[in-house]
């Protein structure tokens, strides 16, 4: 059973940092890109990053673009999104996907259960 | 950019109606586009993938049409676990949602 299990959310200042992580099991972690989306609280949601099976290729959403980093470790099977220089409209709930789709991205087929993000002094 | 509207934003229904929404693109993505069902306080599940695909366990009350820039979801005969919200995603190029509908019980 594929599992994604995000943690790392927390309560952070403006212009803070926080590391968040995704943990997956349940399938070979390192032949599928992986992505992040996050949905700020009763909005819609937003596709925010993806990476590569070997971590050589990462898309950002421009709004994240410079203050975001994902990445992986395949020996962990792992997912992680370091964000910085955080703002209020960061605030949303952080979701973990699975990237169907081996070349490209296609769509996202299975999903964690988020970790909220909240920026607030 | 590709911007995805969706219309309506509300939709009130009962059990046993048959519901659509629609979902344009601001450009032509071919049958790049995935629904998306989301409960409230859960994650979205994935319902149908290349315009009219459906995903492996997902009733068949659900369907998907379109190609090119206008899209449509239904679900033939509404039933208690269907009130959600509901998003369309292109993968054409990037990736971008539409701003959901939320299907209420009537």
């Amino acid at each position: 059973e594929v599992q994604l299990v995000e943690s790392g959310g927390d309560l952070v200042q403006p212009g803070g940092s926080l590391r968040l992580s995704c943990a997956a099991s349940g399938f070979t972690f390192s032949s599928y890109w992986m992505t992040w989306a996050r949905q700020a609280p009763g909005k819609g949601l937003e596709w925010v990053a993806n990476i590569k099976q070997d971590g050589s290729e990462k898309y950002y959403v421009d709004s994240v673009k410079g203050r975001f980093t994902i990445s992986r470790d395949n020996a962990k099977n792992s997912l992680y999104l370091q964000i910085s220089s955080l703002r209020a409209e960061d605030t949303a709930v952080y979701y973990c996907a699975r990237s169907a789709g081996y070349t490209y991205v296609y769509y996202f087929d299975y999903w964690g259960q988020g970790t909220l993000v909240t920026v607030s002094s | 950019d590709i911007q995805m509207t969706q219309s309506p934003s509300t939709l009130s229904a009962s059990v046993g109606d048959r519901v659509t929404i629609t979902c344009r693109a601001s450009q032509s993505i071919g049958k790049w586009l995935a629904w998306y069902q989301q409960r409230p306080g859960k994650a979205p599940k994935i319902l149908i993938h290349e315009a009219s695909s459906l995903e492996s366990g997902v009733p068949s009350r659900f369907s998907g049409s379109g190609s090119g820039t206008e899209f449509t979801l239904s679900i033939s005969s509404l039933q208690p676990d269907d009130f959600a919200t509901y998003y369309c995603q292109q993968y054409e190029s990037y990736w971008t949602f539409g701003q959901g509908t939320k299907v209420e019980i009537k």
